[in-house]
């Protein structure tokens, strides 16, 4: 089945850092969503991508739907530390129905000690 | 308010066990779906369901488990005979306005013993 690479695996963040994360797939999505998740909670919407080569923000997140529909990346500016978290990307492709979402396996976001 | 309300937020069962896991959403949606998340791994597809049918399962979604819109409101997922990999984070999740899978529930958090 279809696979999302997603970089990095972690990181950690300083207060006021740029943080810049990616997904790659093998094959073509229609949609890309970047999502975050708190421990204990479900994933939550950040940003729907819908064409290649789209750009969209969300206050300090920006991601973008590769030109091939076959990689994302998301960007945090300035970073706080209500950003910790787990980052998921997870591409969508509308079939008959309305599809099903294939998930990344995360990008966890950790303050620097 | 949660567009989306599972309960119970955390069940613990023995394992051979029948689960009930409900959803309920604030609004009435055609569209419903059901993922899961083994601790500390990615999100995964399990079912979709479209006006009272599945529309599209995964291939973790075997005979042992079952959806059903019992009374036109609340969406359930059923595990015949739980297992010890069942073990996981059940998310449910429904379309936003024009956002595909937009919101997610708070999860329930299964654990077979």
């Amino acid at each position: 089945g279809q696979q999302l690479n997603q970089s990095p695996q972690s990181m950690f963040i300083q207060e006021g850092e740029d943080v810049s994360m990616n997904c790659t797939s093998s094959s073509i999505f229609n949609t890309w969503l970047w999502y975050k998740q708190d421990p204990g909670e479900g994933p939550v919407l950040l940003i729907a991508l819908y064409k290649a080569g789209e750009l969209t923000s969300n206050g300090r997140l920006t991601a973008q739907f590769g030109i091939t529909r076959k990689d994302s990346f998301l960007n945090i500016s300035a970073s706080i530390p209500s950003d910790v978290g787990i980052y998921f990307c997870a591409g969508l492709n509308y079939g008959g129905s309305q599809g099903n979402l294939i998930f990344g396996k995360g990008t966890k976001l950790s303050v620097k000690p | 308010e949660p567009e989306v309300t599972q309960t119970p937020s955390h069940q613990v069962t023995q394992m051979g066990q029948e689960v009930i896991l409900r959803c309920v959403p604030i609004s009435n949606h055609l569209y419903f779906y059901w993922y899961r998340q083994i601790l500390g791994q990615k999100v995964e597809f399990l079912v979709s369901f479209y006006n009272n049918e599945i529309s599209e399962k995964s291939e973790i979604f075997d005979d042992q488990f079952s959806v059903e819109r019992p009374d036109g409101s609340n969406f359930t997922l059923k595990i015949r005979s739980t297992k010890l990999e069942d073990s996981a984070m059940y998310f449910c999740a429904i379309p936003g306005t024009g956002n595909p899978e937009a919101f997610f529930g708070q999860g329930t958090r299964l654990t077979v013993v």
